[in-house]
């Protein structure tokens, strides 16, 4: 994998359903990855950082996770809420020192 | 208050005119950054500061200049715009550079319309 890639690109569940996305990232060269949620016309904020292959991490209802050996990261989203719509992107930081964005996963819940 | 602020947030003008965007960051970050958000909705890295000093310079066309006049601010001028510099611009910030595992913060985007 060259790119950061995230899937699926959009998402509709139902409130109180309980849903993932994926993030695949170049395993070669990583340093670390970075989960942000973005609502439209705000500024894309910070979820978590991650460095360590295994390393889970988690905010209320959000958690995610690492494999850095086959390049990829989880997120979780336990019984999803209206609030929790917006799109949230993953990055990846290699050795360059530069932020590589994915499209994003564009989440959507109806109450 | 506004950790990573970035001015103006709407900006329209004429294809050929020069115009800059401001950032300025209150969190005590040695590195800024801008980003652009291109035409399939990536956010792409244009530019990034350390303590004023330039440490990564994207292929950006040269019409695009930033300027770091202390670690706090970090503008971006462009000249002669064209229309494909239609695009949201945002700023960011990270207590050092990202080789390290910082969080970056970034601005509300700054939306930039060339007709």
């Amino acid at each position: 994998i060259l790119n950061v890639e995230q899937s699926p690109q959009s998402l509709h569940v139902q409130e109180g359903d309980s849903t993932n996305f994926t993030c695949s990232f170049p395993s070669s060269n990583f340093y670390a990855l970075h989960w942000y949620r973005w609502e439209t016309a705000k500024s894309p904020e910070a979820l978590f950082v991650m460095t360590l292959n295994g390393d889970e991490k988690k905010k209320g209802r959000i958690s995610a996770t690492l494999n850095t050996k086959e390049g990829y990261s989880y997120l979780y989203i336990k019984g999803s809420q209206p609030e929790d719509s917006a799109t949230y992107l993953c990055a990846s930081s290699g050795n360059t020192g530069k932020l590589i964005f994915g499209q994003g996963t564009t989440l959507q819940v109806k109450p | 208050d506004t950790a990573v602020s970035q001015t103006p947030k709407y900006l329209v003008t004429q294809m050929g005119n020069d115009k800059s965007i401001k950032c300025e960051q209150n969190l005590g970050h040695d590195t800024m950054y801008w980003y652009k958000q291109d035409s399939k909705k990536f956010l792409k890295i244009m530019f990034s500061y350390n303590n004023k000093e330039l440490i990564i310079n994207e292929t950006v066309p040269n019409r695009f200049s930033p300027k770091s006049p202390d670690k706090a601010h970090l503008n971006l001028h462009i000249n002669s715009l064209e229309l494909g510099d239609s695009a949201v611009y945002f700023c960011a910030s990270s207590q050092a550079t990202l080789m390290t595992g910082n969080t970056i913060y970034f601005g509300e985007g700054s939306w930039l319309t060339v007709v």
